[in-house]
């Protein structure tokens, strides 16, 4: 089993839909959580971290379920410029160099 | 603002050449990282290095050597380029602690023939 899976994708939606990626990973003992997004040919950016509240920042909510060890990303209203690929980061422990990326899920927002 | 700054972004080489790929960041981050991404798969960790002087082999290192004597430099060599090598590499830099983001630089595109 890999240590971060996400959905395959691609999604394809129209502008405006509401869609959810999921991530998956392995190490319960995993601290800390991230969703990465990176554009077409170009560096990953930091999209937003995941707290164990679950968190929200304008359009975007993830929520992290430790007990399952899965992760989510909602995007609600999508935009054209919503996209990209959306990677999954999960650091396997709180110090260290053990930041592990899943494959990442391909978003493309139709007009 | 450069941040993370990779060169070149664009290589071809010819099998069993060697080559260095250059990064330097400029935000005193400690913590600096080599990745390579390839289609279908995550960014998987070459190198990294926690400090000047201090460097240590991640993920898939074979064929990869790095050293780190600035904090600011970390240049990651080709020794005998193969067509596995084919990738997109990332330079990362970041300061100490599980939680602090991941600053990338562009990304270099290397193809080996």
């Amino acid at each position: 089993r890999k240590e971060v899976e996400q959905d395959p994708g691609p999604f394809n939606v129209p502008e405006g839909a509401t869609v959810a990626f999921n991530c998956t990973y392995s190490n319960s003992a995993s601290q800390s959580f991230f969703w990465y997004r990176q554009d077409c040919r170009k560096e990953p950016k930091l999209l937003m971290s995941v707290y164990s509240s679950g968190n929200e920042d304008g359009r975007f909510t993830a929520q992290l379920n430790r007990a399952s060890q899965y992760i989510s990303l909602l995007i609600r209203d999508s935009k054209l410029s919503d996209s990209a690929t959306y990677l999954c980061v999960v650091n396997m422990n709180n110090y260290g160099q053990n930041f592990v990326f899943g494959p990442g899920t391909r978003l493309s927002v139709l007009p | 603002n450069a941040g993370v700054t990779q060169t070149p972004k664009f290589q071809v080489l010819k099998t069993g050449q060697s080559m260095t790929l250059q990064c330097a960041q400029d935000m005193n981050h400690e913590y600096m990282s080599w990745y390579r991404q390839d289609p279908g798969m995550g960014l998987r960790l070459i190198h990294y290095s926690v400090g000047a002087g201090i460097t240590d082999q991640g993920e898939v290192p074979n064929g990869y050597n790095v050293s780190r004597s600035t904090t600011e430099d970390f240049p990651l060599r080709l020794l005998s380029a193969a067509p596995s090598q084919t990738s997109v590499y990332f330079c990362a830099s970041r300061p100490p602690g599980g939680r602090n983001t991941i600053y990338f630089g562009e990304g270099s595109w290397l193809t080996v023939v």
